[in-house]
């Protein structure tokens, strides 16, 4: 039974570029969450989607950064005009469909450097 | 809003020590409490988990205990081995309103090294 998939495990951008990153959940889940970790700390809750839909993304910020998870392929996070400051390891949970405090299960991450 | 507090670190110890982790929670309800493990280049593994007060979530030599009375989650093994050696992270997840979804808050990650 695979895991969280996610893919690239490091991608690298200039500023200005965009950057998309992407997330298979597990087989039979249907709850995507993404968490951000920036050096030296600990992961910081950015948006929950399940299909078609973005249920809270309160963590998410403002501007340049969106996220989908479409009926089918995988979750997107997408970062427009990407600086410095968006360097960071970018990591996807999944967790089954009937809710409550399910256990989260985690990715690899991506890995994001800005030059 | 929540949040979760980890003891400082880095920890150093030596094989065979004795390991606690303390970790503190602020929670409006009633949360779930976990404890993840993340090696080096890897995504977050979970550790162990409890879902109500006095709950003791325990695996591979881990345990922590739900305390309400103290907010607090704190994690211990008896016994560390060099393979022990991680980031260990405190969360706790909690069931807002009408929703049927917990996002995780998580502590600031407490660094682990075994020495042989």
């Amino acid at each position: 039974n695979a895991g969280v998939m996610q893919n690239p495990r490091h991608l690298v951008r200039r500023r200005g570029q965009e950057a998309r990153l992407r997330c298979s959940p597990m087989k039979g889940h249907s709850h995507v969450y993404w968490y951000r970790q920036l050096p030296e700390e600990g992961l910081k809750f950015m948006v929950y989607l399940q299909k078609e839909n973005i249920i809270d993304e309160s963590g998410m910020p403002k501007e340049r950064f969106s996220a989908e998870f479409p009926k089918e392929g995988p979750s997107i996070l997408r970062i427009q005009q990407v600086v410095r400051g968006d360097s960071a390891a970018y990591f996807c949970a999944s967790s089954p469909p009937w809710g409550g405090n399910q256990p989260q299960h985690f990715g690899d991450g991506t890995r994001l450097s800005i030059l | 809003g929540n949040s979760v507090t980890q003891m400082e670190g880095p920890v150093t110890l030596s094989e065979e020590a004795f390991l606690t982790i303390n970790c503190t929670y602020t929670a409006t309800g009633y949360p779930s409490l976990f404890w993840y493990v993340q090696y080096p280049g890897e995504g977050l593994q979970l550790l162990l988990k409890a879902t109500k007060a006095d709950d003791k979530g325990s695996n591979k030599g881990f345990e922590a205990t739900y305390r309400k009375e103290t907010t607090s989650f704190h994690l211990e093994k008896g016994s560390v081995q060099v393979s022990d050696s991680a980031v260990y992270f405190c969360a706790l997840s909690e069931v807002e309103g009408g929703t049927s979804y917990g996002k995780l808050t998580f502590g600031q990650g407490t660094i682990l090294t075994v020495h042989p």
